[in-house]
């Protein structure tokens, strides 16, 4: 199946600068891309999400970014803040018919105070 | 809204027990997911369902069983618990078409 790698692991960043994660995938065909956030206990929540027709899509402080031809796509949440502490994961799904989605490993970002 | 909610919230189980883990959802989806979640590794699918009755198999199967009884709920059975398989299974479900999966708050499984 598909194979999404997420990067940075872990990320620690000051209140008020950016954070920006990293993913890339293998099968051209895939289609749509959301990003999760999943806070200590919780379940993971769709935060934004990204389809291949659209190259930038910005939501508030959440930017995602899509480059089809190099196969990546990225997630930057500007001026951060300590609610933004969480694990956030990557994903990417072909969508055709039924609907499979491969996840990347996470990213834990830690917003200092 | 609606909600996805997977009993039990943690389950204790010895090595080479059978357990079972359920999952209901009331967003009247028809797809439904098992995920299992490892520190450092993601989420892995393990079964997903995209009707009634139907079953496919994830990259994580093995050492795993699912029945999808009916549209509004879908069990994951691990057949034989193993010490290294210790982790949080999350449920899911969407409806199937490029939209958002929501997730279940998950089953921490312990193998003592």
């Amino acid at each position: 199946g598909e194979q999404v790698e997420q990067l940075p692991s872990i990320l620690r960043v000051q209140e008020g600068s950016s954070a920006s994660i990293n993913c890339s995938y293998e099968d051209s065909a895939s289609n749509y891309f959301p990003w999760y956030k999943q806070e200590p206990g919780e379940n993971p929540k769709l935060i934004i999400d990204i389809r291949s027709n659209m190259e930038r899509k910005q939501i508030q402080e959440l930017i995602v970014l899509l480059d089809k031809k190099a196969k990546r796509f990225s997630l930057h949440i500007t001026d951060t803040q300590p609610g933004d502490s969480a694990m956030y994961f990557c994903a990417a799904s072909e969508g055709t018919g039924y609907q499979n989605f491969y996840f990347g490993k996470g990213t834990s970002l830690t917003v200092i105070p | 809204g609606g909600i996805i909610t997977q009993t039990p919230k943690f389950l204790i189980g010895q090595e080479g027990q059978k357990l079972t883990l359920k999952c209901q959802q009331n967003f009247n989806h028809d797809t439904m997911y098992w995920y299992r979640q490892d520190s450092g590794k993601g989420l892995r699918l393990i079964y997903y369902s995209i009707t009634e009755n139907d079953l496919q198999k994830g990259d994580l199967s093995e050492g795993y069983d699912a029945s999808r009884e009916k549209k509004s709920s879908f069990s994951l059975t691990v057949t034989s618990a193993q010490k290294n398989e210790m982790a949080v299974f999350l449920c899911a479900s969407s409806t199937g078409q490029n939209t958002e999966v929501f997730f279940g708050k998950g089953t921490r499984l312990t193998v003592v």
